[in-house]
């Protein structure tokens, strides 16, 4: 079975550019995730969804950040315009129900110069 | 403010012998606790998780010890074997909210 696709692995852009992390979450999985890994605060989560729809977005730091869920197979989070201080890891994580264990991709690592 | 707390950022094990992974938790309305293990350059796997009414589940080499009213729980290894080097979080969630990691600890088993 596939697990959690996320794309790119790695990126590496210049400061003030978008930026667009996609995931492809496991199918049938009704929930999915978005993290951000740095050392400084380790795992955090930035947004969840439920059957696609928008539950909690507290962890999301500025409004720099957006992400949308359009079908039960697809998300994205974007960065516009992205800044040194979003350099992290960024994982994707998708899970049958919202309180399961949760299934994670391999992550995106981005860098901004 | 850390919700999840792992103590000890590294632990270094002889193969063969126990790993003790520490996790302390300071929010009364965690229910459910898991624990994911990480190698480098890949995402977190599940690996063991326990609710509130249980203070132990095992699974295989891997046991999770719950002390409720200390607010900690442990991971067991035994026996420690070289695969098992890689970044354990601990994770809680409870009361319809979400899921909050601990900072992790890095595994070291020695051959």
């Amino acid at each position: 079975d596939a697990g959690v696709i996320q794309s790119p692995r790695h990126e590496v852009t210049e400061m003030g550019q978008e930026v667009t992390l996609r995931c492809k979450p496991i199918s049938g999985h009704n929930s999915l995730f978005w993290y951000r890994q740095t050392m400084m605060r380790g795992l955090e989560l930035l947004i969840y969804f439920n059957n696609n729809v928008p539950i909690d977005d507290s962890g999301m730091p500025e409004d720099r950040f957006s992400a949308k869920m359009p079908n039960a197979s697809f998300s994205t989070l974007k960065i516009q315009p992205s800044e040194p201080r979003d350099s992290a890891v960024y994982f994707c994580a998708s899970s049958l129900v919202w309180d399961q264990p949760q299934h994670f991709g391999d992550g995106t690592r981005l860098s901004i110069l | 403010d850390q919700q999840v707390k792992q103590n000890s950022p590294s632990l270094s094990v002889q193969e063969g012998r126990i790993s003790i992974l520490n996790c302390d938790y300071t929010n009364s309305m965690f229910d459910y606790f898991l624990w994911y293990k990480k190698y480098p350059a890949e995402g977190p796997t599940f690996l063991i998780s326990i609710s509130s009414i249980k203070d132990k589940n095992e699974d295989g080499r891997f046991t999770v010890f719950l002390n409720k009213s200390a607010k900690h729980l442990s991971l067991h290894i035994v026996p420690s074997q070289p695969g098992d080097s890689a970044v354990y979080f601990c994770a809680a969630s409870g009361n319809g909210n979400k899921l909050v990691f601990g900072a992790g600890t890095i595994l070291r088993v020695k051959s």
